[in-house]
C-alpha cells in the first residue's frame, strides 16, 4: 500500500546523544528503501539506502537497520549535532516505481 | 548539492489559471520524478518520466501532465488550479529505474 508510517512524529535528543528514528512499511514486496533529511525550505536531502536483500547498512554516524519479518526500518545517528536537526522521512520502493513516503519525523537536538 | 535545479523557486497563481514548473536533472540522470508535498507532509508521487516515457502515475488527476525532453530535463503543468494545488513541488532524478533519486530544492506554488 501507500502507508509508509512513523511512530513517533517528534523526537528530541540532547547534543551528543544518539538518536534512534522508526519507520513502519506496509508493503511486503518493496525492495528498496531511502532515508532522507528535510531542512526548512529545502528539498529532500539523501543519507542512507538499503535494499531488502541487506538488514543493516552504516555510514558516517548513519546507520539503517531493516527488518523484514516485521517490516520495519530504522535511522540511527550516532553522536547527535545540533546541525541534524531536521524532519526525516523513511521512503519504500517496489517493482522500480514510485517512492512512497511516510509523514515524517521531527528531530529537535538540544544544546 | 545535487545538481537538480528547478524553477521558479516560488510563484502565486490565481485560481483557475495554469502552472508550468521546470526541472532541469542531474547530469547523466534519465529518470525524472515529481513529487508534492503539501505543509506538514511527506512527498506524494505525480508521476515518473524514464527516457522520455511517462512511466508510472499516482493518484493525481489528468489535470496534472508532464513531459521529458530529449536531454532528459522535464516539465510539470498542472491546469485549472485549484486552492489545495498550493503545495511545494519537488522533482527528482535518478540514473535509471530502481536507483536512488535526488531531489531538488522545489518550487514553492502558492494558489489564491
Amino acid at each position: 500500500g501507500e502507508s509508509v508510517g512513523l511512530h513517533l512524529p517528534t523526537l528530541s535528543v540532547q547534543e551528543g546523544d544518539n538518536s534512534i528514528i522508526n519507520c513502519a512499511y506496509s508493503n511486503s514486496a518493496s525492495d528498496y528503501f531511502i532515508w532522507y533529511k528535510q531542512e526548512s525550505g529545502k528539498g529532500p536531502q539523501f543519507i542512507i539506502d538499503i535494499r531488502s536483500n541487506m538488514d543493516k547498512r552504516q555510514g558516517q554516524r548513519v546507520t539503517v537497520l531493516l527488518n523484514k519479518t516485521v517490516k520495519h526500518l530504522s535511522l540511527q545517528i550516532a553522536a547527535t549535532q545540533p546541525g541534524d536537526s531536521a524532519v526525516y522521512f523513511c521512503a519504500e520502493q517496489y517493482n522500480f516505481n514510485k517512492f512512497y513516503f511516510g509523514s515524517g519525523t521531527k528531530l529537535n537536538v538540544k544544546p | 548539492e545535487t545538481g537538480v535545479t528547478q524553477s521558479p523557486t516560488h510563484l502565486i497563481k490565481t485560481r483557475g489559471q495554469q502552472v508550468t514548473l521546470r526541472c532541469s536533472s542531474q547530469s547523466g540522470h534519465n529518470t525524472v520524478s515529481w513529487y508534492q508535498q503539501a505543509l506538514g507532509q511527506g512527498p506524494q508521487f505525480i508521476f515518473q518520466y524514464y527516457r522520455e516515457e511517462e512511466n508510472g502515475r499516482g493518484n493525481f488527476p489528468p489535470r496534472f501532465s508532464g513531459l521529458q525532453f530529449p536531454n532528459y530535463s522535464s516539465e510539470l503543468n498542472v491546469n485549472a488550479l485549484e486552492l489545495d494545488d498550493s503545495a511545494l513541488y519537488l522533482c527528482a532524478s535518478s540514473l535509471d529505474l530502481g536507483n536512488t533519486i535526488y531531489f531538488g530544492e522545489g518550487s514553492w506554488l502558492t494558489v489564491v
